[in-house]
C-alpha cells in the first residue's frame, strides 16, 4: 500500500545549522510530493511539492528532490532560523485510482538563538 | 470568508453522544477533504469530496462516521455513539481541483477539537 515514512523528531538545532529531515515513501504509480508545515498556533500549510522524478520543490530556503531511484523526498535547509520553529509534514498524493494524500506523522523542529 | 472555516474549534462530549463537524470551505474549491490528526499519529485521512461525491471513504475508521457534502460547499462529518479513541483534532482541507494538476494545493482550516469523556 502507499505509506510515507519521516524520521522521528524532535529536531534541535542551533540557529543558523543545517536541516535534514529525511522522507521515504512506498507508492504504487507515480504520485506528487509535498512537504507541508505547521507553525504554533496555526494551521497546516504548503511549503513545497515536486509533482514528478528529479524535481526540486522550493520554498523560503527549503529545498527537496523527487528522488524515485531512492522512493525519497528529503527537506533541506542550509541555515535555520528561530522563525523556522515548527512541525514538518511530508505527503504523497496517489494519482492511481483515487487521488487521496498520505501524510507522514510529523517531524518537530525547535531551532534555538 | 478568506479560508477554510470550521466550527465548533472545541467539543467537549461524552461517550455515546453524536457529534457533527462542519467545515466551510474555501469558496470555489471543489475538493474537500477530512482528516484525523491524534497525538503521535500524524495526520490520518478519512474522507474526500470531489463536488458532492465522495469517490474514496475507505479512510472512515467505521461505520459511526458519516460525511456529506451540500451544494458543493458546506461538509458536515458526523460521529455516532463517540468512544474515547474518537478524541482527536478534526482536520478540514479544500482544494481548487483533486488530482495531480497544478491547483492540487489544499488548503487547511484550524481544525476541531474533540475530547470524549
Amino acid at each position: 500500500g502507499n505509506s510515507v515514512t519521516q524520521m522521528e523528531g524532535p529536531v534541535t538545532l542551533s540557529e543558523e545549522a543545517f536541516l535534514t529531515i529525511n522522507c521515504t515513501y512506498t507508492a504504487t504509480g507515480y504520485p506528487s510530493l509535498f512537504w507541508y508545515v505547521q507553525y504554533p498556533g496555526e494551521g497546516l500549510q504548503l511549503l513545497l511539492k515536486a509533482t514528478k522524478a528529479d524535481d526540486k520543490g522550493s520554498n523560503k530556503g527549503f529545498e527537496a528532490t523527487y528522488r524515485k531511484e531512492t522512493t525519497s523526498f528529503h527537506l533541506e535547509k542550509g541555515s535555520v532560523q528561530v522563525s523556522d520553529s515548527a512541525v514538518y509534514f511530508c505527503a504523497l498524493l496517489t494519482t492511481s485510482g483515487t487521488y487521496k494524500y498520505i501524510f507522514g506523522t510529523g517531524t518537530r523542529l525547535k531551532v534555538l538563538a | 470568508g478568506a479560508g477554510v472555516s470550521q466550527s465548533p474549534s472545541n467539543k467537549v462530549t461524552e461517550k455515546g453522544k453524536d457529534v457533527e463537524l462542519r467545515c466551510d470551505p474555501i469558496s470555489g474549491h471543489t475538493a474537500l477533504y477530512w482528516y484525523r490528526q491524534s497525538l503521535g499519529q500524524g495526520l490520518e485521512f478519512l474522507i474526500y469530496f470531489q463536488g458532492n461525491s465522495a469517490p474514496d471513504k475507505s479512510g472512515l475508521p467505521s461505520d459511526r462516521f458519516s460525511a456529506e457534502r451540500t451544494g458543493g460547499s458546506v461538509s458536515t462529518l458526523t460521529i455516532q455513539r463517540t468512544q474515547q479513541e474518537d478524541s482527536a483534532v478534526y482536520l478540514c482541507a479544500s482544494s481548487l481541483v483533486t488530482g495531480s494538476g497544478s491547483y492540487n494545493e489544499q488548503f487547511f482550516g484550524p481544525g476541531t477539537r474533540l475530547t470524549v469523556l
